[in-house]
């Protein structure tokens, strides 16, 4: 099992509608949790981070963590086809640890 | 503005020839990383600096060594490259251990 599993993509969705991205995580002493995006060829860059259970809105995205589940989820509304890249997920333990899923590559189609 | 440089942004060399690759950072983090990425796979995190502290991944080839001379530099060495090493090395940095990391442009390896 993978330390930090994200949903199997490719995922595509149309320009307006809402992009849903999944996260598991198994090491349960995690602390905070994040969501990079990566253009291809290019270096990952914030898009949210999320410390505590609930829900984390930033413009047209919303981060949700649930620890008991040891669940992390990205919302995208209003998808753009700006939004085209690959998102990874990744989670940080207390010891400096941090792990990163493998991505999921969201297309989002004008 | 505050940023991570890394250089080069390409680095061709021949099997078995040693490289370095540095990073740079104007954001004054304490925390420095550098990680491992091969096409369509996750990062691999190889070790990280809490200031002068060294953390090594258990995993981690001893093929792969790093300095952190003082707060603003990091440097990764492979001494000898292998052909299973070409891959884009990021450098990161973060304030602490809990928070977002920030990632410079990254280096592509390639070997010959």
């Amino acid at each position: 099992q993978k330390e930090v599993e994200q949903n199997s993509g490719p995922l595509s969705v149309p320009e307006g509608a809402i992009a849903s991205l999944n996260c598991t995580y198994s090491d349960r002493v995690s602390q905070s949790f994040f969501w990079y995006r990566q253009y291809s060829g290019k270096s990952p860059e914030l898009i949210m981070s999320i410390y505590s259970n609930g829900d984390k809105e930033d413009g047209r995205f919303t981060a949700q963590l649930n620890k008991a589940s040891q669940y992390v989820s990205l919302l995208i509304r209003d998808s753009q086809p700006s939004d085209s890249a690959t998102y990874l997920c990744a989670a940080n333990t207390n010891a400096g640890k941090s792990t990163f899923g493998d991505g999921t590559t969201l297309t989002v189609k004008p | 503005d505050a940023m991570v440089i890394q250089n080069p942004r390409y680095q061709v060399t021949q099997f078995g020839k040693p490289v370095t690759l540095s990073c740079s950072q104007t954001l004054n983090h304490n925390v420095m990383y550098w990680y491992q990425q091969k096409s369509s796979q996750a990062p691999k995190l190889l070790f990280h600096y809490y200031d002068k502290d060294f953390n090594n991944e258990a995993d981690t080839p001893d093929n792969f060594q790093s300095r952190r001379p003082n707060t603003s530099f990091c440097f990764l060495d492979i001494r000898s490259p292998g052909l299973g090493d070409a891959a884009m090395y990021l450098c990161a940095t973060s304030g602490t251990v809990y928070n977002e990391q920030f990632f410079g442009p990254g280096t592509r390896l390639t070997v010959l």
